[in-house]
């Protein structure tokens, strides 16, 4: 079984919606990082949530941690064809080791 | 803002050949780690290195891979002897003090 799976694969929607993924693991972590990446391109850190935090916001973005089910949602608000990209999920087991990566969801925002 | 920083953007190599990939990470940070991302899946870990020494390793970071901090600015990767299998994305990351992981812009390794 894999940690950090996100879903949906896949995603599309009309700029101005809300887009929203998840992403769900199997072991306990220390944290969570939430990653976009543009195609063929590196990995820009939008947002990291801690084990012991709930909720977190930066700008747009909005992401939860449920640690009872292992799971964690990402929510882009008021979406713009700009943020059509990849949405990578990773999360560390302690501060200092290796992110897990899941697969990704491929978001595409319509103008 | 401090970003990290890869070179070269693209590789191509031929089989069987050496290639050493570098990374300078942000210039306070003291973890630094390699992943790689095969075209079309996920980014998988490497190795981790820290106190100038490996910390952690994956099954893939077998002999033919081995990493260096040659003079306190820079981390590079080396791999010995390339295989097609090799051509992939590579990230340099690094974590300071703080909880977050940064990664460079990566390294487009193309083996032919």
């Amino acid at each position: 079984s894999q940690q950090g799976e996100e879903d949906p694969q896949a995603l599309s929607i009309q700029e101005g919606e809300n887009a929203t993924m998840n992403c769900s693991y199997k072991t306990s972590i220390n944290n969570l990082q939430w990653y976009r990446q543009n195609s063929g391109r590196g990995l820009v850190h939008l947002i990291l949530i801690r084990s012991n935090e709930r909720e977190k916001h930066s700008g747009r973005l909005r992401v939860t941690l449920d640690t009872s089910k292992k799971s964690s949602s990402l929510l882009i608000t008021a979406s713009r064809a700009a943020d059509t990209a990849s949405y990578f999920c990773a999360t560390r087991g302690t501060n200092a080791g290796k992110s897990t990566f899941g697969d990704g969801t491929t978001l595409t925002v319509k103008p | 803002e401090p970003e990290v920083t890869q070179t070269p953007s693209h590789q191509v190599t031929q089989m069987g050949q050496e290639v050493i990939l570098r990374c300078v990470p942000i210039s306070n940070h003291l973890y630094f780690y390699w992943y790689r991302q095969i075209l079309g899946q996920k980014v998988e870990f490497l190795v981790s290195f820290y106190n100038n020494e490996i910390s952690e390793k994956s099954e893939i970071f077998d002999d033919q891979f081995s990493v260096e901090r040659p003079d306190g600015s820079n981390f590079t990767l080396k791999i010995r002897s390339t295989k097609l299998e090799d051509s992939a994305m590579y990230f340099c990351a690094s974590k300071g003090t703080t909880y977050e992981q940064y990664f460079g812009p990566g390294t487009r390794l193309t083996v032919t």
